[in-house]
């Protein structure tokens, strides 16, 4: 089973500011790792796939990059409504599709 | 706008059975692979289970393999999951997630908003 660590698990960021949160794989999950967005009482948001694809109706401020082992999402300034936990997902290996642990980014 | 509506969640019995259900609509149900994938409170995301678009190809995370069945009835638009020998930490909330290609081994880019099952005596 593919593990996914996280970091930080907290980002404490302003609004407008840039967040730059990372995933990484515990073996190479080539292109197959995507990012999700859930806000408190709310099921998950699919953001990116592909590690670079923005998915229907995400704004340009998401981008993805990364391959192999290594993943970033980048939030380039926060709106207020951006405030959640990120989760990334992978799904090279499966099963099982296997998700990070989350990144919660507050104020 | 495309919707899942998961039902059947409640409190049950360690041990004991319970079915989910998932309907969908406005989409071409047939077409994608579906998932379960559940949250217990506080906690992350844990994939449950997959199945592709024609029921030929499904998979089990370790902690349901033997108790969990997933399976889809395409003409009914609906997805299913059989839970037996339910145990405390089975607990969660479980989420109806459509895959964005016909074979489970891709992003989900749709969710339900989730039955809540709570197992305790």
């Amino acid at each position: 089973e593919i593990i996914l660590t996280q970091s930080p698990a907290t980002l404490s960021v302003s609004p407008g500011e840039r967040a730059t949160l990372s995933c990484r794989a515990s073996q190479s999950v080539s292109r197959n790792l995507a990012w999700y967005q859930q806000k408190p009482g709310q099921a998950p948001r699919l953001l990116i796939y592909g590690a670079s694809a923005r998915a229907t109706g995400i704004p340009a401020r998401f981008s993805g990059s990364g391959a192999g082992t290594e993943f970033t999402l980048t939030i380039s300034s926060l709106q207020s409504e951006d405030f959640a936990v990120y989760y990334c997902q992978q799904y090279y290996d499966w099963p099982p599709v296997t998700f990070g642990p989350g990144t919660k980014v507050d104020i | 706008e495309v919707q899942l509506v998961e039902s059947g969640g409640g409190l049950v019995q360690p041990g004991r059975s319970l079915r989910l259900s998932c309907e969908v609509s406005r989409f071409r149900f047939e077409d994608f692979a579906m998932h379960w994938v559940r949250q217990a409170p506080g906690k992350g995301l844990e994939w449950v289970a997959g199945i592709s678009w024609n029921s030929g190809s499904s998979g089990y995370a370790d902690s349901v393999k033997g108790r969990f069945t997933i399976s889809r009835h395409n003409a009914k638009d609906s997805l299913f999951l059989e839970m037996s020998s339910l145990r405390a930490d089975d607990t969660a909330l479980y989420y109806c997630a459509k895959g964005r290609g016909a074979y489970p081994s891709d992003s989900f880019d749709m969710w339900g908003q989730g039955t809540m099952v709570i197992v305790s005596s």
